[in-house]
């Protein structure tokens, strides 16, 4: 299984709402990664868990809230976002470099997200 | 600092000419280096990787790369294109920070491929 998973596909929430996105992965890869990426742009790193730890935190704002309950789920908990945090959300994994010289990133579909 | 750029931001070609899209970074270290494909409302895909050895790699659906080091460049290119090639690829680069690691895009280039 070489597939990360995202659900859900679709989202649209007020700007009061609290809402969760879900990534998995069974690839056995210990590094997780959230990624924020607007139209007509690169992605943007937000998160980083190693071995289920937070290792890096690009100075997201804390309505966005990473949680990594096992070595295979990765949650993005929403809080009162605002219009402009409206973007496809992607979810990647990879191994670690002390199991591998390099680590290709896979990247799930995404989450496209709506805020109003 | 490690950097990459992409300097075309779209591409237009016709269908089956040959196309290179063009990467150059910065790294006063070694480099891993990546091209990934992100089609219409869809995730990205790795379409090839640049860890070391061969300075020529091949990757999926016939899309190829050169390392140059003394350009500082990493190219795409496809000999014949076809419309399903429409999409946005970014190139990025591998910062190496401790266990993990960080990739740095590119602004990405649209080929836009035309019957």
């Amino acid at each position: 299984d070489t597939e990360v998973t995202q659900t859900p596909k679709h989202l649209v929430m007020g700007m009061t709402n609290k809402k969760s996105l879900k990534c998995e992965q069974h690839m056995g890869h210990r590094a997780m990664y959230w990624y924020k990426q607007k139209a007509k742009k690169p992605p943007e790193l937000m998160f980083v868990y190693s071995y289920e730890k937070l290792s890096i935190n690009e100075s997201v704002p804390s309505r966005f809230s990473p949680e990594c309950p096992n070595s295979s789920l990765l949650n993005l908990h929403l809080h009162a976002l605002q219009p402009e945090d409206s973007a496809l959300y992607l979810c990647a994994s990879s191994h670690l470099l002390g199991v591998l010289a390099y680590n290709e990133q896979f990247f799930g579909p995404g989450t496209r997200l709506t805020v109003l | 600092a490690q950097s990459v750029t992409q300097l075309d931001s779209q591409v237009p070609v016709f269908e089956e000419a040959p196309v290179e899209l063009r990467c150059n970074y910065s790294s006063s270290v070694s480099v891993y280096l990546f091209w990934y494909v992100q089609y219409p409302n869809q995730g990205l895909q790795l379409l090839l990787k640049y860890l070391s050895g061969s300075t020529l790699v091949k990757g999926i659906n016939g899309f190829e790369a050169e390392f140059n080091k003394s350009q500082t460049s990493f190219h795409l290119r496809k000999p014949s294109v076809h419309i399903s090639d429409t999409a946005e690829y970014f190139c990025a680069v591998r910062i190496y920070g401790g266990a993990t690691n960080k990739l740095i895009f590119g602004t990405g280039t649209l080929l836009a491929v035309q019957p």
